[in-house]
Parts: structure tokens; C-alpha cells; sequence
């Protein structure tokens, strides 16, 4: 069963930084582009960044770009969405999501984890 | 970047109603489409791509069209369960993004 599982949220302070992972399971990772998407509180779907298969291209939302940064570690079945310097409106829950190819975009983004939810407040 | 429009954004039907949702692009992307739901506190699930090419597993009673930059959802005989919030989202290049979304109330 290919599964999607990310951790890592929480309440933080504006300015802080917190490191969120996604660890999947049930399929190669290597084999596919990974994508990181957020939701604010009662807000639509926003894509915020994706990369590679071999990590050799990764792209970002403007709202991010210089702040947040994806990284995977295909050995360990993981992807990373390092968010520096967070601000209030931060504020949502995290999904990743699986590319159906390995550079992407492709047809589809799919499965999703269930999300991780991060809080800026202070 | 081509943005994605959708309309309504907000509909309430009955169970058994058809459901038209309409995503337009400002610029043509082919069929470069895919179409979400998302329930309450769910994470979104995948219903069409390629604009009009059913998931395995989705219920026939969802269907996809479109070409360019007019794309529809259309549901037959609303159920319950789908009260939810539907996204298309265009897979074109990067970035990708979504469309603002219409929920529905059955």
C-alpha cells in the first residue's frame, strides 16, 4: 500500500524555523518528482514547492522562494520542507504528495499524506 | 504564470442532482488538468486527469472535460458524500497550481 506520512508540525514563534519530513512507504521514491502543498485555516490548496527524483531541479511558490527549502533522501524514503524565518500567515497544514513522474509535473499528484499542522503564533 | 479560475465558488444541491464545476485558465494548457475533492479535514483525493481520465477506484457517476482553457466536473446523482471542496489543479510546467476551489453543500 503506498503511503505518505508527514510529521514535524507544531506551534512555532514568527522568525523560527522548523524542519518538516514526509517518509514514505509502499513504493520507490526514487522513482518519482515529490511536491510539498498547504492549506490555511479554512483556505484553498497551495502548492509550495517541488523537486526531482535526483533532486537536480527543485521549484517554489514566490510566498516561499528564499524561505523554505525541499530536500529528499531517497535511501531513507523521506522528503523535507525546511521553513526558515516563519511568519503568521505560515500558518496551515503541510501535505506532501507524490508526482506521477520523476521529473514532473506529470498527469497527476498522487497519493497525499494526511498533512502535518503548523502554527506560527506568538 | 497561467492562472486557473473556477466557478461556482460555492454551490448547495440536493442528493441525485447533476453538479457542473467550471475551471478556466488564462492561458491554453492542452488538457494538462487534474480535478480534486477534498473533504472536511481530509486531504485532497485525486478524481481526473488529463482532464477527463478517471482514477481507478472513483465512481463512474464523475467525469472530466475540457481541452485548452475551458475544463468542467461534472457529478450525476449527488451523494452525501460529496460534500466537499473540489480543486482543479493545472500540471502544465512549473510551478504548478491550483484553482481557488468550489464547495459544495448537498
Amino acid at each position: 500500500q503506498e503511503q505518505l506520512m508527514e510529521s514535524g508540525g507544531g506551534v512555532f514563534e514568527p522568525g523560527t524555523s522548523v524542519k518538516l519530513s514526509c517518509v514514505t512507504s509502499g513504493f520507490t521514491l526514487s522513482n518519482h518528482a515529490m511536491h510539498w502543498v498547504r492549506q490555511a485555516p479554512g483556505k484553498g490548496l497551495e502548492w509550495l514547492a517541488s523537486v526531482t527524483y535526483d533532486s537536480i531541479y527543485k521549484n517554489y511558490a514566490e510566498s516561499v522562494k528564499g524561505r523554505f527549502t525541499i530536500s529528499r533522501d531517497n535511501i531513507h524514503n523521506t522528503v523535507y520542507l525546511q521553513t526558515d524565518s516563519l511568519r503568521l500567515e505560515d500558518t496551515g497544514v503541510y501535505f506532501c504528495a507524490r508526482d506521477s513522474a520523476n521529473y514532473g509535473p506529470g498527469n497527476y499528484l498522487n497519493p497525499w499524506g494526511q498533512g502535518t499542522e503548523v502554527t506560527v503564533s506568538s | 504564470d497561467i492562472q486557473l479560475t473556477q466557478s461556482p465558488s460555492f454551490q448547495s444541491a440536493s442528493v441525485g442532482d447533476t453538479v457542473t464545476i467550471t475551471c478556466r485558465a488564462s492561458q491554453g494548457i492542452r488538457n494538462w488538468l487534474a480535478w480534486y475533492r477534498q473533504k472536511p479535514g481530509k486531504a485532497p483525493q485525486l478524481l481526473i486527469y488529463l482532464a477527463s481520465t478517471l482514477q481507478s477506484g472513483v465512481p463512474t457517476r464523475f467525469s472530466g472535460s475540457g481541452f485548452g482553457t475551458e475544463f468542467t466536473l461534472t457529478i450525476t446523482n449527488l451523494q452525501p458524500e460529496d460534500v466537499a471542496s473540489y480543486y482543479c489543479l493545472r500540471l502544465n510546467g512549473n510551478p504548478v497550481a491550483f484553482g481557488p476551489g468550489t464547495k459544495l453543500d448537498v
